[in-house]
């Protein structure tokens, strides 16, 4: 029991399909975060949430749109993808934002494909 | 920009031995330090995290040093199991600020 659920785990799809992750976090924290971890390279910060209001969008695609109905649940929506942005797409909580100053608690994430 | 890299892509390890992995870090206003394990196949876990006012701290066979004068970091694993093969990767931060992590290094354990 992570604390922090996504699913699904594996998805794979088209370039013009559309499809959403999902990320629920059982451990009471009003901070979410959705991070994209490619091969050999570190973690990239996508989107951070306080308490259900986007306060950081890091320059991403806007083929990504996150969701966060309330600060138990996140999800990240998906439409016309390119095959780069095949990789694990990583969900995170903490207690409160300040993203730092306290450990994130991660999900085990979604294996995205991109056909 | 701010930069957090680990010295070593890949360890090796004989069971029972010490392990050591190093990071280094680019911003000297950093003030909040943070090791996680990735297992294959699972997301990220957090093993130990340090402040700037701290040089060094324990936990259950894991100890991790910080040196603020050389900007480093290290995760000590002592008598490493199989189990701790896995890729460790370090964070920093300054506080308000988003973590900033490592590429990881991959410690392999043999027995």
């Amino acid at each position: 029991e992570t604390g922090v659920t996504q699913t699904p785990r594996h998805l794979v799809m088209g370039m013009t399909n559309k499809k959403s992750l999902k990320c629920e976090q059982h451990l009471g924290h009003n901070a979410m975060y959705w991070y994209k971890q490619s091969a050999k390279k570190p973690l990239e910060l996508m989107f951070v949430y306080s308490l259900e209001e986007r306060v950081e969008n890091n320059s991403v695609p806007s083929r990504f749109s996150p969701e966060c109905p309330n600060s138990s649940h996140l999800f990240l929506h998906l439409h016309t993808l390119q095959p780069e942005d095949s990789a694990l797409y990583l969900c995170a909580s903490s207690q409160f934002l300040g993203v730092g100053n306290q450990p994130q608690h991660f999900g085990d994430g979604t294996r995205l494909s991109i056909l | 920009g701010e930069s957090v890299g680990l010295h070593l892509p890949t360890l090796s390890v004989q069971e029972g031995d010490n392990s050591i992995i190093n990071c280094a870090y680019s911003n000297s206003a950093s003030d909040y330090f943070i090791w996680y394990k990735q297992e294959s196949g699972k997301g990220p876990q957090f093993i130990i995290d340090i402040r700037s006012n701290m040089d060094k701290r324990q936990g259950q066979r894991v100890t991790v040093l910080l040196n603020k004068t050389v900007k480093h970091l290290s995760l000590q694993i002592a008598a490493t199991q199989p189990g701790d093969s896995a890729v460790y990767f370090c964070a920093a931060n300054q506080a308000g600020t988003a973590l900033i992590f490592g590429k990881g290094t991959t410690l392999s354990v043999s027995s």
